[in-house]
């Protein structure tokens, strides 16, 4: 597609129900990554995927948070067990390599 | 810790004159420097990015300028215009790691 897609772009869930957010990447770029900015905050790192490669998974708040890369095209980053903190904006962005982040328009995650 | 920081989370100018962000970071790794700027509801754009073997790089009406003994890089406007009001973000990268480290932002608000 023409740019980064992601679904769905507003999520209300109960806490303690598991949660999935989709990103589909520009067409052709290899890197992969998933942010996400809470209230106030800045973006805050999660998690990146580079081709084959092992992801870099160091930004992950905990493990109740994974992220899988199918076929290096679409994530999905799962979120089990919400609490009322996970609530955010959850950002994916996909690069050619590296450089060059295009970002989606988020996913609004509310838990209540 | 945080490793870029933007310490004015807002700004507001007249239109016409010049609006200057700052962000500073302490990471002495960071050899390369971007701007982001996000309006609400969307993910944030590209804007103006530097390299740490320059010091200024310009583009229209945006040019960023880069203090590696500061550690601080600015970004001026000019001059400012309406649609400039957004958030803006200053993010850094280091190395041979591509993940991008943001600061948390800084609202631009351009006056008629």
């Amino acid at each position: 597609g023409a740019g980064v897609s992601q679904s769905p772009s507003n999520k209300v869930t109960e806490k303690g129900k598991d949660v999935e957010l989709r990103c589909d990447p520009i067409s052709g770029h290899t890197a992969l990554y998933w942010y996400r900015q809470s209230l106030g905050q800045g973006l805050e790192f999660l998690i990146y995927f580079q081709g084959n490669s092992a992801p870099d998974k160091s930004g992950l708040p905990s493990d109740r948070f994974s992220a899988e890369r199918t076929g290096g095209s679409v994530s999905t980053l799962t979120i089990q067990r919400t609490q009322q903190e996970d609530s955010a904006v959850y950002l994916c962005a996909s690069s050619p390599y590296g450089d060059g982040y295009t970002f989606g328009s988020g996913t609004r995650l509310t838990v209540v | 810790d945080q490793q870029v920081k933007q310490n004015s989370p807002s700004l507001s100018v007249q239109e016409g004159r010049i609006s200057i962000l700052n962000c500073d970071y302490t990471n002495s790794m960071f050899d390369y420097f971007l701007w982001y700027k996000k309006y609400p509801a969307e993910g944030p754009t590209f804007l103006i990015s530097i390299s740490s073997i320059k010091d200024k790089n310009e583009d229209g009406r945006f040019t960023v300028f880069l203090n590696k003994s500061a550690k601080h890089l600015s970004l001026h406007i000019v001059p400012s215009q309406p649609g400039d009001s957004a958030v803006y973000f200053c993010a850094a990268s280091g190395g041979s790691n591509y993940k991008l480290t943001f600061g948390k932002g800084t609202l631009l608000t351009v006056n008629p």
